[in-house]
């Protein structure tokens, strides 16, 4: 299985702050990789695939950039509510795999 | 726009099985892919298995491949996921989402809201 990993494992920031969260693949994932974003008793909610493609009604404030191995999601301007975690997710081998999360909270 | 709702939370003895409905609403049903994807109390996502209902066909991740179970009523628009011979572990967040058109792998939206099964004695 392709292993995920997420750095940094929290991140401090203030609201309307930038945040870069990484993301890295043990191996090549191509741009096959989507985040997600999840807040305390919620679902996951898909925010972009294909690397840097933003799923639909996701501001522009969040991007996505990277290729193979090396990720990062980009938020340009923290707002109130994006203070959540953050998990990254490869779909370019079975099985899928996801990362073990970034949590975003309010420096 | 499709909309997942599971049923509600399970509370089973180990050993036992639970058996979970994901039920879309509101979009498109047949040709999607619907995976499940649980999460332990504070933990992260672990993918489990998926199906492709209108090829019949689901695929399990190989930590479950012996006590897991996902099937699709296309006349209801429902998938279902089974856990056998639970165990304290088990205990978690199982959640359905829909993946991409006719393919097991890709990224996942929408989600399902969640259903707790809590394995306890």
């Amino acid at each position: 299985d392709i292993l995920m990993t997420q750095s940094p494992a929290t991140l401090s920031v203030s609201p309307g702050d930038r945040a870069t969260l990484s993301c890295r693949a043990s191996q090549s994932v191509r741009s096959n990789l989507a985040w997600y974003q999840q807040k305390p008793g919620q679902a996951p909610r898909l925010l972009i695939y294909g690397a840097s493609t933003r799923a639909t009604g996701i501001p522009a404030r969040f991007s996505g950039s990277g290729s193979g191995t090396e990720f990062t999601l980009t938020i340009s301007s923290l707002q109130s509510g994006d203070f959540a975690v953050y998990y990254c997710q490869q779909y370019n081998s079975w099985p899928d795999t996801f990362g073990p999360g970034t949590k975003v909270d309010i420096k | 726009q499709v909309q997942l709702t599971q049923s509600g939370a399970e509370v089973k003895e180990p050993g036992s099985w639970v058996k979970v409905s994901c039920k879309a609403s509101g979009g498109t049903f047949s040709g999607y892919s619907f995976s499940w994807v649980r999460q332990a109390p504070g933990q992260g996502l672990e993918w489990m298995g998926g199906i492709v209902p209108i090829f019949h066909i689901a695929k399990y991740a190989q930590k479950f491949q012996d006590r897991l179970m996902i099937t699709a009523d296309e006349s209801s628009s429902t998938v279902y996921m089974e856990l056998s011979s639970l165990r304290p572990e088990d205990m978690a967040v199982y959640y359905c989402a829909r993946g991409q058109y006719q393919l097991l792998s890709g990224w996942f939206d929408p989600w399902g809201q969640g259903s707790l099964v809590t394995v306890s004695s």
